[in-house]
């Protein structure tokens, strides 16, 4: 099935440093959102974003939904230990569905 | 508050075998989906409903059933385990609003073993 490209695939950061990871698909999209997954438990919703251009954040995260509307950015600033784990990003299409396709997702390691 | 549970949380289980994972949300969401998610495939959509009596096959649905007879509960039938089946499921639901805004909600996942 059809999955979004996510980059970088896994990153190994210094606490404190900013972290940014993208989205990109060759479809458009109405509906990018973020999820961040812990090992053993389910996707936890980050942030979602619904109209092109449109930047929203969320505490130290801050998501855009990218003005071609095929591709979506997630930034996280000053990092700490516990924003360790794999970051997923979903598109909604314009076909009418609910059905979202996911991202490959971004491993996060954070070195304290 | 409203969310969405899975039951079992883990289950090991032998090749044959009927099995049934239970979905539950109280979100009153009329959209409702199933997932498995394994190393080097991401998550991949078994089966999804998007009301009561509405069942839609996903792209992996070869040996899974479900059926939607409220609007809480989608329980997930494998009907005859396979070792393929071995993996992470998630159960997942959404609510369609006017607007078109749509966001998609995870319940803690279930880990099944077929040995």
């Amino acid at each position: 099935g059809q999955q979004l490209n996510q980059s970088p695939q896994s990153m190994f950061i210094q606490e404190g440093e900013d972290v940014s990871m993208n989205c990109t698909s060759s479809s458009i999209f109405n509906t990018w959102l973020w999820y961040k997954q812990d090992p053993g438990e389910g996707p936890v919703l980050l942030i979602a974003l619904y109209k092109a251009g449109e930047l929203t954040s969320n505490g130290r995260l801050t998501a855009q939904f990218g003005i071609t509307r095929k591709d979506s950015f997630l930034n996280i600033s000053a990092s700490i230990p516990s924003d360790v784990g794999i970051y997923f990003c979903a598109g909604l299409g314009t076909s009418g569905t609910y059905k979202y396709i996911f991202g490959t997702g971004t491993r996060l390691k954070v070195l304290a | 508050d409203a969310e969405i549970t899975q039951s079992p949380r883990h289950k090991i289980t032998e090749t044959g075998r009927q099995v049934t994972l239970a979905c539950h949300q109280t979100w009153n969401h009329n959209n409702m989906f199933w997932y498995r998610q394994d190393l080097g495939h991401g998550l991949r959509l078994i089966h999804y409903s998007y009301g009561v009596q509405d069942t839609n096959k996903g792209e992996v649905s070869d040996g899974y059933s479900v059926s939607r007879s409220n609007t809480e509960d989608l329980p997930l039938t494998l009907e005859s385990a396979a070792s393929s089946q071995t993996s992470v499921y998630f159960c997942a639901s959404s609510e369609s609003s006017m607007s078109g805004a749509d966001t998609q909600y995870f319940g803690p996942g279930t880990r099944l073993t077929v040995l």
